[in-house]
Order: structure tokens, then C-alpha cells, then sequence
């Protein structure tokens, strides 16, 4: 079955690093685009960045853009983000999710991961 | 950019109903919009997408409409473990979440 497991979260001081990653085992990661998604406490979802089955396209919001970077190893079945310049109000549960389709970045992700938070904090 | 404006930001409704939520572009998207339920302490689920087609494995009570600029979710008969939070999402350009619609028991 399809699994989707992120670690790397803790607590980090502002202007400082983290790098996150998404371990996917269930199906052939090197044929699905993958996302980030955060989302700080008590508030909605932010979409953070996208990186496409290859790696070749990585598309960023406006928030992280400069300061993130998506990379995936698909011989390793994993998906990271680096997360540099930290600032508090990148404190959020961090989720990993695939697309619903190979080659398809329009049609939603089906699977996510249950999340790792991020606390950034002096 | 494009914005999404999605209304009611709250609702309180009762087993049985009937309710639509909605969402609003700035712009044109098309059908790329799709719907998330997400309830607390949980990853969001996928309900619609492209604007209508129903994910796998969701319950027919849930529905989608729209093109363009205005969409709409519409669950026919709210069961209890509808009560949650929905988002609808555009992917015209790059994604961007509606700011929430939270489902409350009345």
C-alpha cells in the first residue's frame, strides 16, 4: 500500500536550517510528481512547493521562495525540503503528498503523510 | 496571482442536510479545482477534483460544480462523519488552498 512517511521536524531557531524528508514506498516514486504542504497551528492549508517526477521543474510559493529548496532522490524513494533562513512563522506541520496521477500536476494528491511540525523558536 | 475566496468560512448544519460550500477565482482556472475534507489532527483527504470527478473511494453524496471562476462542493445528505474542515484547491497555476470552510454539528 501506498506510504508516505516524513521526519526530520523539530525545534529550530530563527535563521537557522532544517531539511525534511518524505520516505514513499508502495508505489514507483520516480513516476509522481510530489508536494509540500504546511499548515500552521489552528490555521488552513498552505501549498509550499512541487517538484516534478524527474526533478527537472520545482515550483515554489511566494512565502518560501529564496529560502526553500524541493530535491527528490528516486533511488531512493525520497523527498526532501530544505528549509534555510527559518522564521517563526514557518511553524507548521509539514506534509509530503503524491500526485493522484503520474505526469499529472493538476489533478490533486491523493496520498499525504501524517506530517512532521516544525517549531521555530529562540 | 490568482486568489480564492471560499465562503462560508464556518457552517452549522444537522445529519441529514443538505449543504454547498463554495469557491470563488479572481480569474479564470477553468476545472482545475479540487476539493480536501480534512479533519483535526489528520492529513486532508481528496474528495473531488478537476472541478467534478469523484476520487476513488469517496461517497457519491459529495458532488462538484462549477467552471471558470465559481465552484461549488455540495454533500446531499451530511452523515456524521462528514463534520470537518473543507478546502477547495486551484491548480490552474501553481496551488493555492481556499481559506477553509469548517462544518460544525448544530
Amino acid at each position: 500500500q501506498v506510504q508516505l512517511v516524513e521526519s526530520g521536524g523539530g525545534v529550530v531557531q530563527p535563521g537557522r536550517s532544517l531539511r525534511l524528508s518524505c520516505a514513499a514506498s508502495g508505489f514507483t516514486f520516480s513516476d509522481y510528481g510530489m508536494h509540500w504542504v504546511r499548515q500552521a497551528p489552528g490555521k488552513g492549508l498552505e501549498w509550499v512547493a512541487l517538484i516534478w517526477y524527474d526533478g527537472s521543474n520545482k515550483y515554489y510559493a511566494d512565502s518560501v521562495k529564496g529560502r526553500f529548496t524541493i530535491s527528490r532522490d528516486n533511488s531512493k524513494n525520497t523527498l526532501y525540503l530544505q528549509m534555510d533562513s527559518l522564521r517563526a512563522e514557518d511553524t507548521a506541520v509539514y506534509y509530503c503528498a503524491r500526485d493522484l496521477e503520474p505526469g499529472s500536476y493538476v489533478l490533486g494528491s491523493d496520498y499525504w503523510g501524517q506530517g512532521t511540525l516544525v517549531t521555530v523558536s529562540s | 496571482d490568482i486568489q480564492m475566496t471560499q465562503s462560508p468560512s464556518s457552517l452549522s448544519a444537522s445529519v441529514g442536510d443538505r449543504v454547498t460550500i463554495t469557491c470563488r477565482a479572481s480569474q479564470s482556472i477553468g476545472s482545475y479545482l479540487n476539493w480536501y475534507q480534512q479533519k483535526p489532527g489528520k492529513a486532508p483527504k481528496l474528495l473531488i477534483y478537476t472541478a467534478s470527478s469523484l476520487q476513488s473511494g469517496v461517497p457519491p453524496r459529495f458532488t462538484g460544480s462549477g467552471s471558470g471562476t465559481d465552484f461549488s462542493l455540495t454533500i446531499s445528505s451530511l452523515q456524521p462523519e462528514d463534520f470537518a474542515t473543507y478546502y477547495c484547491q486551484q491548480s490552474f497555476s501553481t496551488p493555492l488552498f481556499g481559506q477553509g470552510t469548517r462544518l460544525e454539528i448544530k
